[in-house]
């Protein structure tokens, strides 16, 4: 049972640059979410996605884009990276959006911008 | 709005020894309470959790965590903490009405030291 697979795992972006992270869940959750986690910052909502067909921002939304593909999958885009954008993403995805329904997280996307 | 704190940054412990990790937080009636914990290199998994009830939970690895409502702490413990226990834990904070996100502290580093 793979759980919550998130790709690349690992990717060195260029300023202005684009890229497209990608998560795919197989628990049948309802709902997903993408996480940056920064040293010492914890860790910032910055899109979420409650049911399939619905996205709404978190707490850092700025400098990105969400797609809710179907129910499987939630795609966080960097239209023009920036170098304030270097974190390790994370994609989570509970049962539903409440905060009784834990969170299941992949394991990462570490994303460098030079 | 809810908020969570984990007053210690980082904390060594001897293989063996006991271990408590804090977490306080602000809320004016009764969050959901977790404890996640982070290896190096990977996501987030949840340790425990509180909803309601007794106030001591169980978790996962031998974790316990007691929700006193007095003092608005959430604490971590483990009796005996194994070298494999070295990770990153992260408290966080969920308020009962539906539209919110779950809040996480900044995260507490333990080493295990022999």
């Amino acid at each position: 049972n793979a759980g919550v697979t998130q790709t690349p795992k690992f990717q060195v972006l260029k300023t202005g640059q684009s890229m497209t992270l990608q998560c795919a869940q197989d628990m049948n959750h309802n709902s997903m979410y993408w996480y940056r986690q920064d040293p010492g910052m914890g860790l910032r909502l910055i899109y979420y996605s409650a049911s399939e067909g619905t996205t709404d921002k978190g707490e850092v939304p700025n400098g990105y884009n969400v797609s809710r593909l179907n129910k499987r999958e939630f795609s966080l885009r960097l239209e023009s990276a920036a170098p304030s954008q270097t974190s390790v993403y994370f994609c989570a995805s509970s049962a539903r959006q409440a905060n009784n329904s834990p969170l299941h997280f992949g394991n990462g996307t570490r994303l460098t911008v030079t | 709005a809810q908020s969570v704190t984990q007053p210690d940054i980082h904390i060594t412990v001897s293989e063996g020894a006991s271990l408590e990790l804090r977490c306080n937080y602000s809320y004016g009636a009764t969050p959901y309470l977790f404890w996640y914990v982070q290896s190096p290199g990977q996501g987030l998994q949840l340790l425990l959790k509180y909803f309601s009830g007794d106030t001591l939970v169980q978790g996962i690895k031998g974790f316990e965590a007691e929700f006193k409502r007095s003092q608005s702490s959430f604490n971590l413990r483990k009796p005996s903490v194994h070298w494999s226990d070295a990770a990153e834990y992260f408290c966080a904070v969920g308020a009962q009405q539906a539209g919110t996100a779950l809040i996480f502290g900044k995260g507490t580093t333990l080493s295990v030291s022999s």
